[in-house]
């Protein structure tokens, strides 16, 4: 089976760089997303690494090893917008031509003042 | 550009009643799917679509239907409501083409079995 462990929760200050991590294990890998899901309103994609190694958006970069089925969104200069939950999900089938993902069960990030 | 809509947003059902939830794409997307999201938890898999005409079932598809007649629409039906199946549903979409397109989600829609 397929399961995705990153951490239930985080708290970080305004202004400050904050880090989640997730590790996977599934039967397939076609690469690592982070959606980013405000309270009441639906998952928004952040990012995607199908291959090692960082990739860098605006404030957001994401990271993916490969070799040790582990990935991490990082956050940069915190805004109390950034409060939300954020989900990573491994791409791990592409029978059939489907597009499936599976979801983290979300790491929920307080900014605080 | 509407992008993905659902409706309705919020529903009581009584346990053992059915209902329709409506999902329609504006995008052209051959990819669309239905998650369910319990609190505190993941989205999890019910049922997707690869095209028209083509529906498989996901990792919790016990309970649900679904049909692609179009490539616009696909819709989600449930059958007998039981309380298991109060959740907040999304459905999603995303284009043909390279493994890392985006998964465009709909707002939700709220559904209370009683």
């Amino acid at each position: 089976g397929q399961s995705l462990e990153q951490p239930s929760e985080v708290t970080a200050v305004e202004g400050a760089i904050v880090q989640i991590n997730c590790t996977y294990q599934t039967s397939g890998f076609y690469g690592l997303s982070w959606y980013q899901q405000h309270d009441g309103g639906a998952p928004t994609f952040l990012s995607y690494n199908a291959l090692d190694g960082l990739e860098e958006t605006g404030r957001f970069s994401s990271f993916l090893s490969r070799s040790d089925s582990y990935g991490y969104l990082l956050l940069q200069e915190l805004q109390m917008k950034d409060s939300a939950s954020y989900f990573c999900a491994v791409r791990d089938s592409l029978s059939g031509s489907a597009r499936q993902l599976t979801f983290g069960s979300g790491t929920q990030l307080t900014v605080l003042p | 550009n509407a992008g993905v809509t659902q409706t309705p947003k919020f529903q009581v059902l009584k346990t053992g009643q059915s209902m329709t939830l409506q999902c329609a794409q504006d995008m052209n997307h051959e990819y669309m799917s239905w998650y369910r999201q319990d609190p505190g938890m993941g989205l999890r898999l019910i049922h997707y679509s690869v095209g028209a005409g083509i529906t498989d079932q996901g990792e919790v598809p016990n309970g649900y239907n679904v049909s692609r007649s179009t490539t616009e629409d696909f819709p989600l039906r449930l059958l007998s409501a039981a309380p298991s199946q109060t959740s907040v549903y999304f459905c999603a979409s995303s284009p043909t083409g390279a493994i890392g397109n985006t998964i465009y989600f709909g707002e939700g829609s709220w559904l209370t079995v009683v």
